[in-house]
């Protein structure tokens, strides 16, 4: 079965800090893609970051970045530099063939 | 240009009512998605339909349904309404050539609520 585990329900950073939301999935295949998705309050779901599971380096946009671990099956977010926009739900997927592969969501707070 | 349109964003039924939901991709995309939404269950994969043609199905009971028109818009179709259906329906559309990045690009979505 494929799965996605997001293991912090909830997090919290303080204004102009670093936050890792972890991530971690289940799956057989060797290709496909992995993705961090942003949920804002009552406001539609946007890409965060993307990354290839065949590339070795780390996806990097701005203040996010990721580490990927293909053997662990681990895909964590790293966001540096946190500010008051970043509070949101992060949903963290994986697509296989044509099929995305969602887990429940990390709310994350932003302390000023 | 314009993003994923999904209307209505709110409605309310009551159980054993039926609502169909509707979703405009963005201009160009020919796959589009539905999922369900529910507060700690994450996204819950509804449906997938390309040219017309359902390409994948979650696992989801058949009063879920849904289509796609040669326009690309689709809609979804709950019959019978139970309680726990009760949620945010998101619609998310591609360009969804496979392989492919297949980054999905949602909208706002409808938000049910079943009494």
């Amino acid at each position: 079965a494929q799965t996605v585990t997001q293991s912090q329900p909830e997090m919290s950073v303080q204004e102009a800090e670093t936050v890792t939301l972890s991530c971690t999935y289940d799956t057989s295949e060797s290709d496909y893609y992995l993705f961090w998705y942003k949920q804002p309050p009552s406001r539609q779901m946007i890409l965060v970051i993307r990354q290839e599971a065949y590339k070795q380096q780390n996806a990097t946009e701005n203040r996010f970045s990721v580490n990927f671990q293909k053997a662990a099956k681990s895909f964590s977010l790293k966001i540096s530099d946190s500010q008051l926009g970043d509070a949101a739900m992060y949903f963290c997927a994986y697509r296989i063939v044509g099929q995305f592969y969602f887990g429940t969501g990390t709310s994350l707070t932003v302390i000023p | 240009k314009a993003g994923v349109t999904q209307t209505p964003r709110y409605l309310i039924k009551t159980r054993g009512q039926q609502v169909t939901l509707s979703c405009s991709p963005i201009s160009g995309h020919r796959s589009v998605s539905w999922y369900q939404q529910t507060p700690g269950q994450g996204l819950q994969f509804l449906f997938e339909y390309f040219s017309e043609t359902q390409r994948n199905k979650g696992n989801f009971p058949g009063r879920f349904s849904g289509r796609q028109f040669s326009n690309s818009r689709s809609e979804m179709n709950v019959s019978t309404l139970e309680l726990g259906d009760s949620a945010l329906y998101l619609c998310a559309s591609s360009l969804g050539q496979v392989p492919g990045t297949g980054e999905l690009f949602f909208g706002e979505g409808s938000r049910l609520t079943v009494l």
